[in-house]
């Protein structure tokens, strides 16, 4: 079982529309979390950080719950342009605070 | 900042050859770590380094991956020999400190026919 899970998709969406996207992790010693994006055949880039009092920017909302293991990421008023794989990722145990990925979440924005 | 820099950015080798991919991290950053990208496994750490000593190898798949850091500015990963089953993107990542975001290279597009 991979530590982070995300739901893969696609998520359809037509513009303005509001979109979630939730991740599950099984490490509760995680320490941090962030949400990248990454498009079609690019690196992954940082989206936002995400911390335990939630955390906006612009049209982006990111949640996290401890007790229940789940960060979130809303999308308002979605834009062509969001259309990307999100990816969520959490740092793993140990001392090492190695970045762990979800698999993805595909988001396509349509007119 | 020129940001995380790797080469090259595509690699079209035959099956058995050596394969060396190589990866400049920001300045300043003492985590690096190398990831591989596949439709069916997602992203995958492979290693990581923390000031060029490695810390976690554990998703090294076997013995014909290796990596080196021999210092701060320049990491490598090899391949030998390289099999089909090896063609993915490989992608390298540095951080300034423990927890902190990774900046990711562009990547290596690799295929071995």
């Amino acid at each position: 079982r991979k530590e982070v899970e995300q739901d893969p998709g696609p998520f359809n969406v037509p513009e303005g529309a509001t979109v979630a996207f939730n991740c599950t992790y099984s490490n509760s010693a995680s320490q941090s979390f962030f949400w990248y994006r990454q498009d079609c055949r690019k690196e992954p880039k940082l989206l936002m950080s995400v911390y335990s009092s939630g955390n906006e920017d612009g049209r982006f909302t990111a949640q996290l719950n401890r007790a229940s293991q789940y960060i979130s990421l809303l999308i308002r008023d979605s834009k062509l342009s969001d259309s990307a794989t999100y990816l969520c990722v959490g740092t793993s145990s140990g001392g090492s605070y190695i970045p762990t990925f979800g698999r993805g979440t595909s988001l396509i924005v349509h007119p | 900042d020129a940001g995380v820099i790797q080469s090259p950015r595509h690699e079209v080798t035959e099956m058995g050859q050596e394969v060396t991919l190589r990866c400049k991290p920001i300045s300043g950053h003492n985590s690096l770590f190398w990831y591989r990208q596949t439709m069916m496994r997602g992203l995958e750490l492979l290693i990581y380094f923390n000031n060029n000593v490695p810390i976690d190898d554990s998703g090294m798949p076997e013995d014909r991956f290796s990596a080196k850091m021999p210092n701060a500015s320049f990491s490598t990963l090899k391949i030998q020999p390289s099999e089909p089953r090896d063609s993915a993107v490989y992608f390298c990542a540095s951080s300034s400190h423990r927890g902190t975001e990774a900046f990711f290279g562009q990547g290596t597009r690799l295929t071995v026919v």
